[in-house]
């Protein structure tokens, strides 16, 4: 079955560390895959996508992600985080010609 | 462009009342959808459509029910809400009705609560 599993509900990191987010795909075609963020009381907004070709990608607001096929993952990083970054983080698979899969969320909060 | 509106942003029913939450993209998407977000279950795919005129169901249908007459809008309907359908509803759009591999803009949200 076709699934998305993002298994940090939440994760906490001060300001000025580095951020992986993790994400594992199930999907038997070559997947398209995308990260979104949701800042509070806000829709979602790309961060980044991966189609084909270079399996690190670069997205909006200095956040990367690398492809990686042997180990069906996604996973999200960030060099140095920034405040500003608190927000739910969620992965995507487009499942098919209509529709995605998304995962269940990781909710990242920033210290000061 | 306004990008993809939704109204109302807030909500509040009693059981057994219907409602309609208004969705409007003006950027001449081919492709709407409608999700419900519920705490630690991500984003569910309830209704979708393909053009004006073609819709289909997605991975929660039921007690909902969508119609597309225009491009720009993509109603979603509650017949006669229960309380299990509290929660923040998305619309979202996107240019192609090949979905799976686009980007999908999303709308800001109706926060719905059904007492």
């Amino acid at each position: 079955a076709q699934s998305v599993t993002q298994p940090d509900i939440h994760i906490t990191v001060s300001e000025g560390a580095s951020l992986e987010l993790r994400c594992n795909y199930s999907y038997g075609a070559t997947p398209y895959l995308f990260w979104y963020v949701q800042s509070p009381g806000q829709g979602l907004q790309l961060l980044l996508k991966y189609f084909s070709g270079d399996t690190l990608v670069q997205g909006i607001k200095g956040f990367e992600a690398e492809f990686k096929r042997s180990q069906s993952s996604f996973n999200l990083r960030k060099p140095s985080v920034h405040w500003s970054d608190a927000a739910e983080y969620f992965c995507a698979v487009g499942a098919g010609t209509y529709k995605y899969i998304f995962g269940t969320g990781t909710r990242l909060k920033v210290l000061a | 462009n306004a990008g993809v509106t939704q109204t109302p942003k807030f909500q509040v029913l009693k059981t057994g009342q219907s409602m309609t939450l208004q969705c409007a993209q003006d950027m001449n998407h081919e492709y709407m959808s409608w999700y419900r977000q519920d705490p630690g279950m991500g984003l569910r795919l309830i209704h979708y459509s393909v053009g004006a005129g073609i819709t289909d169901q997605g991975e929660v249908p039921n007690g909902y029910n969508v119609s597309r007459s225009t491009t720009e809008d993509f109603p979603l309907r509650l017949l006669s809400a229960a309380p299990s359908q509290t929660s923040v509803y998305f619309c979202a759009s996107s240019y192609s009705k090949s979905v799976g591999a686009q980007e999908q803009y999303f709308g800001p949200g109706t926060r719905l609560t059904v007492t």
